[in-house]
């Protein structure tokens, strides 16, 4: 069975310039995260998606970043324009999407690694 | 709300010696808890997880976590610490979003096997 995939793996720009990461989750999962994990911190969530709609954006930066999921299956993460502290790692993870307390597990990709200078 | 706090943002233990990894979570209901690891440059990848069956669970790898509601506590150990578990660790625990499953991590603990 495929895992989470991620790219691009590393992007390097300057601070208001715009980037993008997609994530291709595990086939049949409902639902997709994405976290942002800046170094030497715990991973954060920046949104939920459950099928192609958003369950909990409450953390996303929304004057900057945004994302979409179209037909419920791959996702994009946009940032515009990005700023210093945007530098960290961007984890998807999937889950089947069992609904109330969360009994499973999230499957992560490899993350995108984003350095703003 | 839910959250974990992991004790010790740096560990290091000799190969061979035990392993010990503190987690303390709070929660207004009962708690399903995770323990991540996360090896350089690649993303994080279940050990174990407790889901309110058995309080002692074993996980990948050789290591277990014990879930002790007196205390609150969900910590992770290993008997004996190989050099191969150099990584990463998380804390996570899981909430209630309305569909789907949420984690919230700790800010996790880097283990450093000596020889």
């Amino acid at each position: 069975e495929a895992g989470v995939a991620q790219s691009p793996r590393y992007k390097i720009i300057e601070k208001r310039q715009s980037v993008a990461f997609w994530c291709n989750p595990i086939s049949g999962h409902a639902t997709l995260y994405w976290y942002q994990q800046i170094l030497g911190q715990g991973p954060k969530l920046l949104i939920q998606f459950q099928n192609n709609g958003v369950v909990d954006d409450s953390q996303l930066p929304k004057d900057r970043f945004s994302a979409e999921r179209l037909k419920g299956v791959d996702s994009t993460l946009k940032i515009q324009p990005a700023k210093l502290e945007d530098s960290a790692v961007y984890l998807c993870a999937s889950s089947p999407g069992t609904r109330g307390l969360g009994t499973g597990e999230l499957f992560f990709g490899e993350g995108s690694r984003l350095t703003v200078l | 709300a839910q959250s974990v706090t992991q004790l010790g943002s740096h560990v290091s233990v000799s190969e061979g010696a035990l392993v010990l990894l503190r987690c303390n979570y709070s929660s207004s209901v009962p708690p399903y808890l995770f323990w991540y690891v996360q090896y350089p440059n690649q993303g994080l990848q279940l050990l174990l997880k407790y889901t309110s069956a058995a309080t002692l669970v074993k996980g990948i790898n050789g290591f277990e976590a014990e879930f002790k509601k007196s205390e609150t506590s969900f910590h992770l150990t290993k008997p004996s610490a190989h050099m191969s578990d150099a990584a990463e660790y998380f804390c996570a625990v899981s909430g209630v979003t309305g569909g789907g499953n949420k984690l919230t991590f700790g800010t996790g603990t880097q283990l450093k096997v000596e020889l």
